[in-house]
């Protein structure tokens, strides 16, 4: 399986309600990031959450980190029906110099209003 | 004021044939990305610079060659154009090679007939 799976692959909610997605990886990471990415459109930056940390917060986002389980999750609270959108966790490993990012299959969440 | 420019947008070419794909971004980053998103939205990265200096290069067919005339532009020249190259194709850049956020291009969508 891939480096970044993310869970569930769908998920669809009506509108104030939270939305949680999840993402395993496999290897030892430098930081785990999140994306969204809306229909037709480039993926635009979320949260970066560093290895040593173990939650992170923005605005109506959340996001864990647990390195033993080697797992992330996202929470968006009070969703809107702009959050509809596919979301995407991302893995950045040890590398010193030309680091790159693995990302995961992406969950689509549609919030419906 | 786009941070990360792709043209074209769209692009619909016949098997076989060359085409080419530009980038640029005005953030002044020194590394700039190429990922592949397939039909299922799974996003695999491509080729990276850095400063001009090739510093990823993925398991990608040799039709396939980027180049960066400067560190604000990173073109991709696609040779002998095959149906399964059909995908959407993001350009990305970061400040530097580490695995910092990365701020990704609008897309550049590839039908090849």
């Amino acid at each position: 399986s891939q480096q970044g799976e993310e869970d569930p692959q769908a998920l669809s909610i009506q509108e104030g309600e939270n939305a949680t997605m999840n993402c395993s990886y496999k290897t030892s990471i430098n930081n785990l990031q999140w994306y969204r990415q809306n229909s037709g459109r480039g993926l635009v930056h979320l949260i970066l959450i560093r290895s040593n940390e173990r939650e992170k917060h923005s605005g109506r986002l959340r996001v864990t980190l647990d390195t033993s389980k080697k797992s992330s999750s996202l929470l968006i609270t009070a969703s809107r029906a702009a959050d509809t959108a596919s979301y995407f966790c991302a893995t950045a490993g040890r590398e010193t110099s030309g680091s790159r990012l693995t990302f995961g299959e992406g969950t689509q969440l549609t919030v419906n209003p | 004021d786009t941070a990360v420019s792709q043209t074209p947008k769209y692009l619909v070419t016949q098997m076989g044939n060359d085409k080419s794909i530009k980038c640029e971004q005005n953030l002044g980053h020194d590394t700039m990305y190429w990922y592949k998103q397939d039909s299922k939205k799974f996003l695999k990265i491509m080729f990276s610079y850095n400063n001009k200096e090739l510093i990823i290069n993925e398991t990608v067919p040799n039709r396939f060659s980027p180049k960066s005339p400067d560190k604000a532009h990173l073109n991709l020249h696609i040779n002998s154009l095959e149906l399964g190259d059909s995908a959407v194709y993001f350009c990305a850049s970061t400040v530097g090679p580490a695995s910092g956020r990365q701020f990704f291009g609008p897309g550049t969508r590839l039908t090849v007939l």
